[in-house]
């Protein structure tokens, strides 16, 4: 079984389209993360959710949301996008935040591949 | 403003010998991470690193830190192909539970065999 999971794994659309990303874990973690790698392979942590809350919420546009039905759950909305929205985002997750040590480890989903056009 | 720089960029060796990437931040941080990525394809986390003077060691991969410089090092012993891929460090800082997360540029590591 997939650890972390995500769909789909290519995008491609046209601007001003709003789409959205799932992301699944089944490792029982309570941190879940949004990433972007952009072309040059620049990495950016966009969100991360504790047990529901957001705890990181970096200068990303409006236009992202993330959403977690459950802890097992964070998807990623994106509304009007943009052809700098272009990116592979990976989801990931860590069984807690803040605790220190392997508890902090992160498990990453396999990426999707958005591409605006 | 935290920033991160890693060094060498790229880096290209010889099966077998040793070498380390240095990972340079510029303001406090409560952990340090290093993740592996191969071509086109997901992040692997390697070490979570969090208080001074941590070591941590899996295969012929090293990590150690040293918070008083704002350093960290991944070391590399006798290096083989499979160890070819790209390492990122990341620095972690957290203030009234506003956490940061910053990546470096990443190292390009290619092993020749």
């Amino acid at each position: 079984d997939t650890a972390v999971s995500q769909t789909p794994k290519y995008l491609v659309t046209q601007m001003g389209n709003d789409k959205s990303i799932k992301c699944e874990q089944n490792l029982g973690h309570d941190t879940m993360y949004w990433y972007k790698q952009d072309s040059k392979k620049f990495l950016k942590i966009m969100f991360s959710y504790n047990n529901k809350e957001l705890i990181i919420n970096e200068t990303v546009p409006n236009r992202f949301s993330p959403k977690s039905p459950d802890k097992a759950h964070l998807n990623l909305h994106i509304n009007s996008l943009e052809l700098g929205d272009s990116a592979v985002y990976f989801c990931a997750s860590s069984q807690s935040r803040f605790s220190g040590g392997r508890q902090e480890t992160q498990y990453f989903g396999p990426g999707t591949r958005l591409l605006v056009l | 403003e935290l920033k991160v720089e890693q060094n060498p960029l790229f880096l290209s060796m010889q099966e077998g010998k040793n070498y380390t990437i240095y990972c340079n931040y510029s303001t406090t941080s409560d952990r340090l991470y290093w993740y592996r990525q191969d071509p086109g394809k997901s992040l692997e986390s390697l070490f979570v690193l969090l208080s001074n003077g941590a070591v941590k060691q899996e295969g012929r991969l090293m990590a150690s830190l040293d918070t008083k410089a704002r350093l960290s090092t991944l070391h590399i012993t006798a290096a083989v192909h499979d160890l070819s891929a790209t390492y990122f460090c990341a620095v972690g800082t957290q203030m009234n539970r506003d956490d940061k997360i910053i990546f470096g540029k990443g190292t390009r590591l290619h092993i020749l065999p």
